[in-house]
């Protein structure tokens, strides 16, 4: 069974620290990627998504994040934090066939620190 | 402006009654879907319709009902809710497969 999990359930940093959220996936075939962010009180919004192509993709508001195949995981990144990255993220995999089968980790909860 | 649009936002309802959550988008998708967010738990998929007129069941689909009568519309129903079903639940949609998706603001639903 598909199933998808994020290292940290809460996560606190100070202003200006790098982040790094761990994702790893269990599936075996071709799936696409997705990290969303919930800001307090807010819908989820998308923050960048991985079908195809360089494993290295780039989303809004700085973040990044890394597909790595063998290693089955997609971790979000972004070299400084602000306040107002204060959110929950949640990693997502979907399989490229389909529509059902889309599974969302349990979500981090970011806290950061002025 | 285009979207989703949820109703209500927030509920209580008393265990046993029948509840409609509504779900509305302008933005011709193909795809909708109803998840509830639990702690802990992340998103867990109920129902889905890839198109009008088809649904199908997700990961958590008992004790709810959908239907597709037409492209914007996607209600979610609760035919006798019970309080296991206190959640929020979000609708969401996509263009179509391999496509991200696009959320409401979420209904609050609390179960008594």
């Amino acid at each position: 069974a598909q199933s998808v999990s994020q290292h940290n359930h809460h996560v606190i940093l100070s202003e200006a620290a790098s982040l790094e959220l761990g994702c790893n996936y269990s599936y075996g075939g071709t799936v696409n990627l997705f990290w969303y962010v919930q800001y307090p009180g807010q819908h989820l919004q998308l923050l960048l998504k991985y079908f195809s192509g360089d494993p290295l993709v780039k989303g809004i508001k700085g973040f990044e994040a890394e597909f790595i195949k063998s290693k089955f995981s997609f971790n979000l990144r972004k070299p400084s934090v602000q306040w107002s990255d204060t959110a929950e993220y949640f990693c997502a995999v979907s399989v490229k066939t389909s529509y059902d089968k889309v599974i969302f980790g349990p979500g981090t909860s970011l806290s950061v620190i002025p | 402006i285009a979207g989703i649009t949820q109703a209500p936002t927030s509920q209580i309802l008393a265990a046993g009654r029948r509840m409609t959550l509504r779900c509305t988008q302008d933005m011709r998708h193909n795809a909708m879907y109803w998840y509830r967010q639990d702690l802990g738990l992340g998103l867990r998929l109920i129902h889905y319709s890839n198109t009008a007129g088809t649904t199908g069941k997700g990961e958590v689909p008992d004790g709810y009902s959908v239907s597709r009568a037409n492209t914007d519309d996607f209600p979610l129903t609760l035919a006798s809710a019970v309080p296991s079903q206190t959640s929020v639940y979000f609708c969401a949609s996509s263009p179509g497969l391999n496509t991200e998706a696009f959320f409401g603001q979420g209904t609050r639903l609390t179960v008594v």
